[in-house]
């Protein structure tokens, strides 16, 4: 079946500067995506969403940005501080169609001081 | 706020008992998930439920059997426990797709099992 995959396994960056997290996904029929923050030892936490009639939608400090053209979709994390720390999860679905997400395999970020 | 609850956060078996992981959502969602997460494997689904009594096997069922008897209560039962089956276990629920909504799934803290 199709699945979320992502390009990086491993981040780390300094604290201050900006992240950006990947992930390509391959079912193009998929019209929503979320990112999941995942610390060490807890449940995934919802971060932000965004739907396929959107390329940008942009939170406290994230921003996820879509291209549908090329199926890819990033987290961008500005700012980044050591509580951001975690494993960062892509999922799609779609909505109306499927109760379930399809999960990448993750990224982990790792924020040096 | 949308509340997850597992009933245990560490749990230790073994081999050959039969082990019941319980989890409780307080936001009247329709569908309840439990999933494995293992290193290098990401989460997978191991049985869904849309519905009270209702349920689906996820990607990898074999080993397991769950239960719904309530809408607010998903348990996931290892009818004879393996130490293949060490592992964190995560629930999750979300509203039904087929209302419009979400797709969103909020998480429980996980349940870390090890089968000795």
């Amino acid at each position: 079946g199709e699945s979320v995959g992502l390009h990086l396994p491993t981040l780390s960056v300094q604290e201050g500067d900006n992240s950006i997290i990947n992930c390509a996904y391959s079912n193009s029929a998929s019209d929503y995506f979320i990112w999941y923050k995942q610390e060490s030892g807890k449940g995934p936490q919802f971060i932000i969403d965004i739907r396929s009639n959107m390329d940008k939608r942009q939170g406290q400090r994230v921003t996820v940005l879509l291209n549908k053209t090329v199926k890819h979709l990033s987290l961008q994390i500005a700012a980044t501080q050591p509580g951001d720390s975690a494993v960062y999860f892509c999922a799609e679905t779609i909505q109306g169609g499927s109760e379930k997400l399809v999960f990448g395999k993750g990224t982990k970020l790792t924020v040096n001081p | 706020d949308v509340k997850v609850t597992q009933s245990s956060r560490y749990l230790v078996k073994r081999t050959g008992e039969k082990v019941f992981l319980e989890c409780v959502q307080d936001m009247d969602h329709e569908n309840m998930f439990w999933y494995r997460q293992d290193p290098g494997l990401g989460l997978r689904l191991i049985y869904f439920s849309y519905d009270v009594k209702m349920k689906e096997k996820g990607d990898i069922p074999e080993g397991y059997s769950v239960s719904r008897e309530k809408k607010e209560r998903f348990s996931l039962i290892l009818e004879s426990a393996s130490t293949n089956q060490t592992s964190m276990y995560l629930c999750a629920s979300s509203f039904g797709s087929r209302l419009g909504r979400g797709g969103e799934q909020y998480f429980g803290p996980g349940t870390r099992l090890t089968v000795t």
